[in-house]
């Protein structure tokens, strides 16, 4: 168990810029979310997946905002036409989903994005 | 009303008492409750999880779930230094974890 792995840890960019995230879940795990995070908030829900399979969006979430999952293993989070108003942490977590039950949700360590 | 509430910070505590902390959550359906600690700059690190009433407990910290209530709590026995940190409440829907805004402790030495 490697953990769930984020790149890159900080991106600077200019207002109107896109950026591209990505993720490495837990091997083993079959469920992948992206959450974000502003400072004094908790993590706000952004969208998940079921192996490959892209199942729920946040309603709060922008058609700016893009997320794959090829293959089912990692995944990506693209950010269009970058705003001020995007500045956060982005974080993505993983989890085991199967008959058995629901395993908790592990973090990686964040993409921390700032927009210029 | 926010899925998750957390009762307003911050925390501060002395070195080797208790510390307690409270959440509420909206959804009568929810079955799984979870707290997670968070550095600063960090991510978060799950602590604990419950499923049922009652209480459960690992090393210094003791959950308690009340269903009836819509009631999770977290104790940290004999605060240390190292517990300062946020906490954060998580509550299991359909699909996702919702999270309240978080608790920050400060243990004073």
């Amino acid at each position: 168990d490697t953990g769930v792995s984020q790149n890159p840890r900080h991106k600077i960019t200019k207002r109107g810029q896109n950026v591209t995230f990505r993720c490495d879940p837990i091997s083993e795990h079959n469920r992948l979310y992206w959450y974000r995070q502003t400072l004094g908030q908790g993590p706000e829900f952004l969208t998940y997946f079921q192996n490959e399979a892209q199942l729920e969006k946040s309603r709060l979430l922008s058609d700016r905002f893009s997320a794959e999952r090829p293959k089912g293993s990692f995944s990506t989070l693209e950010i269009q036409r970058t705003e001020q108003g995007d500045s956060a942490m982005y974080l993505c977590a993983s989890s085991l989903v199967s008959q058995g039950g629901h395993s908790p949700l592990h973090f990686g360590n964040g993409t921390r994005l700032t927009v210029t | 009303q926010k899925e998750v509430e957390q009762n307003s910070g911050p925390l501060s505590v002395p070195e080797g008492a208790i510390a307690s902390l409270n959440c509420t959550y909206s959804d009568r359906g929810s079955q799984s409750f979870f707290w997670y600690r968070q550095y600063s700059g960090k991510s978060p690190e799950l602590i604990m999880f419950i499923y049922s009433n009652g209480d459960k407990e690992d090393g210094r910290f003791t959950a308690q779930l009340n269903k009836a209530s819509q009631y999770v709590s977290l104790l940290i026995r004999d605060s240390q230094p190292s517990d300062s940190a946020t906490y954060l409440c998580a509550v299991n829907g359909d699909y996702k974890l919702s999270f309240g805004a978080g608790t920050t402790v400060t243990v004073r030495a």
